[in-house]
């Protein structure tokens, strides 16, 4: 069965440290791979998605993800963390044929930023 | 407007009501969906429509029942729901179809509460 992976419920960062928020998923294959953000009481916002190419993904935000085959990887990454980045992270991945695109969403990593 | 707009925001009904959520998309796609949010549990998707026909259902019980009259409208009837029916009822549109430009927008959700 199709599925995503989030391991990480909460993450705890000092503001102005890195970020790196886990994501792995099994697929029969290299399906497209996404990641979204959500703030409390809104909608999710995509921060980035790879579909071919680069593995290395630029985003909005400052964010970056990383695509690795090998481990079945799209790790999301963020140099230094502002305070406004603390909301729910989701990271999710569609299989774009067979005519039926309907993404798999992993279960969340909370982001909480400590001053 | 622009973007993916729902309405109300926020609703509170008794297991008796009868009531609709309302989801519009500006965006020209031509596909929509609705997700349950609850505290503490995965993204759950309900339904998916496609070119306005129903492509997706998952297992949802039949006091909720959507409509799609067009390719930017979506409704969600609601009745004699139960207490754990409370969640972030999220609607989200998309194009349909397989490539690069494939994405969703989300609107900010209904946050719904069942007394």
């Amino acid at each position: 069965a199709q599925s995503v992976t989030q391991p990480d419920i909460h993450i705890t960062v000092s503001e102005g440290a890195s970020l790196e928020l886990r994501c792995n998923y099994s697929y029969g294959a290299t399906p497209y791979l996404f990641w979204y953000v959500q703030s409390p009481g809104q909608g999710l916002q995509l921060l980035l998605k790879y579909f071919s190419g680069d593995t290395l993904v630029q985003g909005i935000k400052g964010f970056e993800a990383e695509f690795k085959r090998s481990q079945s990887s799209f790790n999301l990454r963020k140099p230094s963390v502002h305070w406004s980045d603390a909301a729910e992270y989701f990271c999710a991945v569609v299989l774009l044929s067979g005519g039926s695109y309907i993404p798999t969403f992993g279960r969340g990593t909370s982001l909480i930023v400590h001053p | 407007e622009t973007g993916v707009t729902q309405t109300p925001r926020h609703l509170v009904m008794g297991m008796t009501n009868k009531k609709s959520l309302k989801c519009e998309q500006h965006l020209g796609h031509n596909a929509m969906y609705w997700y349950k949010q609850s505290a503490k549990k995965p993204l759950e998707l309900m339904f998916v429509y496609s070119l306005e026909e129903r492509v997706e259902n998952n297992s949802v019980p039949s006091r909720f029942s959507p409509e799609c009259p067009n390719s930017s409208h979506l409704f969600l009837h609601l009745h004699t729901l139960q207490p754990e029916d409370s969640a972030l009822y999220l609607c989200a549109s998309s194009q349909w179809k397989g490539d690069s430009s494939y994405e969703q927008y989300f609107g900010p959700g209904t946050r719904l509460t069942v007394t």
